[in-house]
């Protein structure tokens, strides 16, 4: 079993709608947790980190089950812009561990 | 521009030759990381620094394949003897570690090698 597993997609949503993933993690003591956006052929950038309380940006929001070790991002009113790939990151022991991403389509 | 860079962004070398690549961190980070990825996969990990001190290295991580950040700053990325199969885009990170716990990550641009 992988330590970070994410459903690879790709997940086609037309635009304005709401599209939710999830990601799950082996590690209970796991201590923190990301979400990144990566564009094709360009680096990851920080999304959101995931707070136990979970948390919201604007249309984005993310939340962490600790019982059930998952971490989902929900986004809303969703645009052609949120087109890209979703890599979930998990803090084990000081080391980053990151899901193989979930790609996203949003369709005019 | 206080971001992470890399350099060069772009790599072709023959097999058998060695290659080095540069990373410049944001300079107030102390914690220092390389991956590799390759297409639709996650970075995959290499290796990290805290300041100058390379603490982990990945068990995946061929002994053609090393790494220094002599002044806790910029950090290099040889492979020596390169394979066809070191093709991938090689990317760098850096994030504080405060007394517990790390802090969000942010990565530079990546290099992307490709061996022919």
């Amino acid at each position: 079993r992988k330590e970070v597993e994410q459903d690879p997609g790709p997940f086609n949503v037309p635009e304005g709608a709401t599209v939710a993933f999830n990601c799950t993690y082996s590690n209970s003591a796991s201590q923190s947790f990301f979400w990144y956006r990566q564009d094709c052929r360009k680096e990851p950038k920080l999304l959101m980190s995931v707070y136990s309380s979970g948390n919201e940006d604007g249309r984005f929001t993310a939340q962490l089950n600790r019982a059930s070790q998952y971490i989902s991002l929900l986004i809303r009113d969703s645009k052609l812009s949120d087109s890209a790939t979703y890599l979930c990151v998990v803090n084990e022991n000081y080391q980053l561990i990151w899901g193989a991403g979930t790609k996203l389509i949003i369709k005019p | 521009d206080t971001g992470v860079s890399q350099d060069p962004r772009h790599k072709i070398t023959k097999r058998g030759q060695n290659v080095t690549f540069r990373c410049d961190p944001i300079s107030e980070h102390n914690r220092l990381y390389w991956y590799r990825q390759t297409l639709g996969q996650g970075p995959e990990f290499l290796t990290y620094f805290q300041n100058e001190a390379q603490l982990e290295k990945s068990r995946l991580l061929s002994d053609r394949f090393s790494a220094e950040r002599p002044k806790g700053s910029f950090s290099t990325l040889e492979i020596q003897r390169t394979e066809q199969g070191d093709s991938a885009m090689y990317l760098c990170a850096s994030s504080l570690a405060p007394g517990q716990g790390i802090t969000e990550a942010f990565f530079g641009q990546g290099t992307r090698l490709t061996v022919v």
